[in-house]
């Protein structure tokens, strides 16, 4: 079963503006990561937030981690052509390993 | 290092045939896992492995999937008899668990067609 579940299912914006996308969850976790994944491709890690940080950046990336909410938000700023992917959370609980993913938002820049 | 290495990148293959997905982790790696993904079932866990040893295979369809992983290199996914239901994308992906959580690193995925 999915922990996660990504808002907007689909996401279509501009070149150069800001994109936004959700991620819940339902138990606690120990950490919240996003991964991207191209067309075709393999995924490709992002991120990795624990319970105990509340926000991180990354280059043009922003995560932000509510555990009383239990939801998650990556923010890319100055959207490029090359973000057109779509972009997964995934949450692992304490003491193992085991990643599970949410839905993914499908992100397209237009350019 | 060459990342994790799965193998056929594609397989087509006819229902009731015997499947085998391979895969090779990132050498140091002790924790290997294998996802199913779908447009309607999005990205399944199908089992993970830590240390060689399967800890979660709750994820695995039915019988007749079955994975293993002889050494800390190599991993398989097996498919017998494959039904066309099993036509996806796989996954393998490796990590190195060092108790607080980290990143995991994806292969190319292989992608069945079973006709």
């Amino acid at each position: 079963s999915q922990q996660g579940e990504e808002d907007p299912q689909a996401l279509s914006i501009q070149e150069g503006e800001n994109a936004t996308m959700n991620c819940s969850y339902k138990t606690s976790i120990n950490n919240l990561q996003w991964y991207r994944q191209n067309s075709g491709r393999g995924l490709v890690h992002l991120i990795l937030i624990r319970s105990n940080e509340r926000e991180k950046h990354s280059g043009r990336l922003r995560v932000t981690l509510d555990t009383s909410k239990k939801s998650s938000s990556l923010l890319i700023t100055a959207s490029r052509a090359a973000d057109t992917a779509s972009y997964f959370c995934a949450t692992s609980d304490f003491g193992n390993e085991k990643l599970t993913f949410g839905t993914g938002t499908r992100l397209t820049i237009i350019p | 290092d060459a990342g994790v290495i799965q193998s056929p990148r594609h397989e087509v293959t006819e229902m009731g045939q015997e499947v085998t997905l391979r895969c090779k982790p990132i050498s140091g790696h002790n924790s290997l896992f294998w996802y199913r993904q779908t447009m309607m079932r999005g990205l399944e866990l199908l089992i993970y492995f830590n240390n060689n040893v399967p800890i979660d295979d709750s994820g695995m369809p039915e019988d007749r999937f079955s994975a293993k992983m002889p050494n800390a290199s190599f991993s398989t996914l097996k498919i017998q008899p494959s039904e066309p239901r099993d036509s996806a994308v796989y996954f393998c992906a490796s990590s190195w668990e060092g108790g607080r959580g980290t990143e995991a690193f994806f292969g190319q995925g292989t992608r069945l067609t079973v006709v």
